[in-house]
This record gives C-alpha cells, structure tokens and sequence, in this order.
C-alpha cells in the first residue's frame, strides 16, 4: 500500500525566504507526482505535475523536483510571499484505479 | 481547466437520514473520483468511477454507495447518516491535458448532527 509523508507538517517563516517542502512515498512505481495547494475552507489547486521521465518542473517561483529511486520529491518556494500562505498537499497514484494517495500536508505561513 | 462543480457546497442532515452529493463534469472524463477529507487523516479514497455504471471501492467505503448513469454525473450517497461522517467531501477527475494529473471540485462540507 503506497504512503505518503510530508515534513514538516507546519512551518512559519518571514516574508522572502526560501524555503524547501519534503514528501517521500513509500512504492516508487508510480507515474507522476503532483503538488496541490489548499487555502482554508477551500479545495485544491494543483500547483505542479511531474512525470515519472522527468526530474524537475516550474512555474513561477514554484519549482518541483522527483527522485523516484529515492521515494522524494521537494517544493522549492523561492521569495516567499505572505500570499503563500496555505497548506500544500503532495499526491501520488496509488489508490484504487490509480485514485491519488496524498500526504497530510505541510501548513505554511508566511509572516509580512 | 476542466469544469467539475459540485452540490451542494454545505449540508447539515440529521443522523439517520439519507444523503446524496452530486459531482459534475463537463468533458466526458472517464475517470471520477470521490474523496473526504478529515483533520488527522487528509484526503482518503471513497469510491471510484472508470465509466458508466463502473464503480467500485476505495479506502473507507463503508457506509457509502455510488452511481454513475451518466458520464458526466458521478453521485455519493450516504444511506443512512452519522455523526462520523461528518467531512468535507471532494470530487476528482483524471485528465490528460497532454499528461494524467487531477483536478478537483471545490467540495461539499457535510455535517451530521
């Protein structure tokens, strides 16, 4: 059964650090990895989808890597803004016809 | 981005009752999904759907039922509510956009009392 861990499970950091978000998954025969965020009471936004070819992707100040052999993958937050502020969700393939298994979460807030 | 809208937004039932929360979508996606949502536990697998009256279970479905009649319509229905049901529910879809990832419905806050 795949699981997911996400560390750390909350972080608060001041307004224009860097800042790194760790999952692992425990069966690394998956296909692709994808990066969600979710603001409070809201649903999810899908931040980056990685291929299981390809070690990184990008959008913005968002940058995404995979290392399957390793069972990792990291969110880079570059210049971070008090507007990143939200729980970001790391999912994998894994449930019932391919249904996401997710990790729990890292909460982030970022202090203006 | 694919249109996926869920109903209703907010329920509150009594225990015992029976209810339904509908998914819709509106590209035809084969795949559909349902999941709830729990503070301790995220987001775990209900049920799923990969077609037309093609359903079958997820991690923690008991005391859920499905029905897909229509490829656009994926329906969650709790026969008989409790207390521990109450969550927020989500709805998902697996697209391709030129590679599988998932897009999810802005989910339905359930309360049982």
């Amino acid at each position: 059964k795949q699981e997911v861990t996400q560390i750390p499970a909350a972080l608060s950091v001041p307004e224009g650090e860097n800042l790194v978000l760790n999952c692992s998954f425990t069966d690394s025969a998956i296909y692709n990895l994808q990066w969600f965020r979710q603001d409070p009471g809201k649903g999810l936004t899908s931040l980056l989808l990685i291929q299981s070819s390809q070690r990184e992707q990008t959008s913005g100040r968002l940058n995404a890597s995979l290392d399957k052999s390793s069972g990792r993958s990291t969110l880079y937050i570059a210049a971070s803004q008090p507007g990143d502020s939200a729980t970001y969700l790391c999912a994998v393939p894994g449930g019932g016809a391919d249904g996401l298994t997710f990790g729990k979460g890292t909460h982030l807030i970022i202090q203006p | 981005d694919a249109g996926i809208t869920q109903s209703p937004r907010h329920k509150v039932t009594e225990t015992g009752t029976p209810v339904t929360l509908r998914c819709h979508q509106t590209e035809n996606h084969r795949y559909m999904y349902w999941y709830r949502q729990d503070p301790g536990h995220g987001l775990r697998l209900i049920h799923y759907s990969y077609g037309v009256k093609d359903t079958d279970k997820g991690e923690v479905s008991d005391g859920y039922s499905v029905s897909r009649s229509k490829t656009e319509d994926f329906l969650l229905t709790l026969e008989s509510a409790t207390s521990s049901q109450t969550s927020v529910y989500f709805c998902a879809i697996r697209t391709r956009q030129g590679a599988e990832g998932y897009t999810f419905g802005s989910g339905t806050r359930l309360t049982v009392v």
